[in-house]
């Protein structure tokens, strides 16, 4: 079984600042996809990126990036110029296409003005 | 882009009644959804995924005979928890498949809040 693991419970960063969330997983897979979601308060589950397996470039959405290493199974998530709306519960996921996600235990970022 | 609803978004019921959630797809056809549940503080865990017009599969630990799975058509799936106790109390999350450019994505539902008294 394919596992999620998210190291870090909580976080802080000061607004306009840059953090980097921390992921690792394990499959014995070599095809699958990687994602990072988003949960507010509203608990609203926001997809923030996604990383195809078989591609070695990493994925970037405007502020948000991952920094994917295969051979290590690691897969942070960097937010760069942090703003108070970044503030949420960030879960990691793992899934093959078409599967449901196996999710980490998340981390709770805290923005500070 | 894809939308998932879930109705109710909050419900209260007493010990030993039953409770049905619906998640529908509003603007596409899924053939298949997942149901998750969330605790408090927790992450999501999977239930069971749910296949239109066949049986639903459940996950080790998850008694089939309490949290009934219909998934009657491409774009409704229900989840009934039967008799339900305090315990069962969660916020129950589905999400449905769309098939993207040789990609299944995943949409979520914005869930529901049960609780049991």
């Amino acid at each position: 079984a394919q596992t999620v693991t998210q190291s870090q419970p909580e976080m802080s960063v000061q607004e306009a600042e840059t953090v980097t969330l921390s992921c690792t997983y394990d499959t014995s897979e070599s095809d699958y996809y990687l994602f990072w979601y988003k949960q507010p308060p509203s608990r609203q589950m926001i997809l923030v990126i996604r990383q195809e397996a078989y591609k070695q470039q990493n994925a970037t959405e405007n502020r948000f990036s991952v920094n994917f290493q295969k051979a290590a199974k690691s897969f942070s998530l960097k937010i760069s110029d942090s703003q108070l709306g970044d503030a949420a519960m960030y879960f990691c996921g793992y899934s093959n296409s078409g599967y449901a996600l196996n999710f980490g235990k998340g981390t709770s970022l805290l923005v500070t003005p | 882009g894809a939308v998932v609803s879930q109705h109710p978004s909050w419900v209260i019921c007493k010990s030993g009644t039953s409770v049905k959630i619906e998640c529908r797809s509003l603007d596409f056809q899924a053939t298949t959804m997942f149901w998750y549940r969330q605790f408090p503080k927790q992450s999501l865990m999977l239930m069971a995924t749910s296949n239109e017009g066949s049986k639903a599969t459940y996950e080790q630990g998850v008694e089939k005979d309490k949290f009934l799975i219909n998934h009657a058509s491409l774009t409704l799936s229900t989840l009934t928890v039967t008799s339900a106790h305090p315990e069962d109390s969660s916020f129950y999350i589905c999400s449905a498949i769309y098939p993207l450019a040789g990609f299944y994505e995943q949409y979520f539902g914005p869930g529901t809040r049960l609780t049991v008294t």
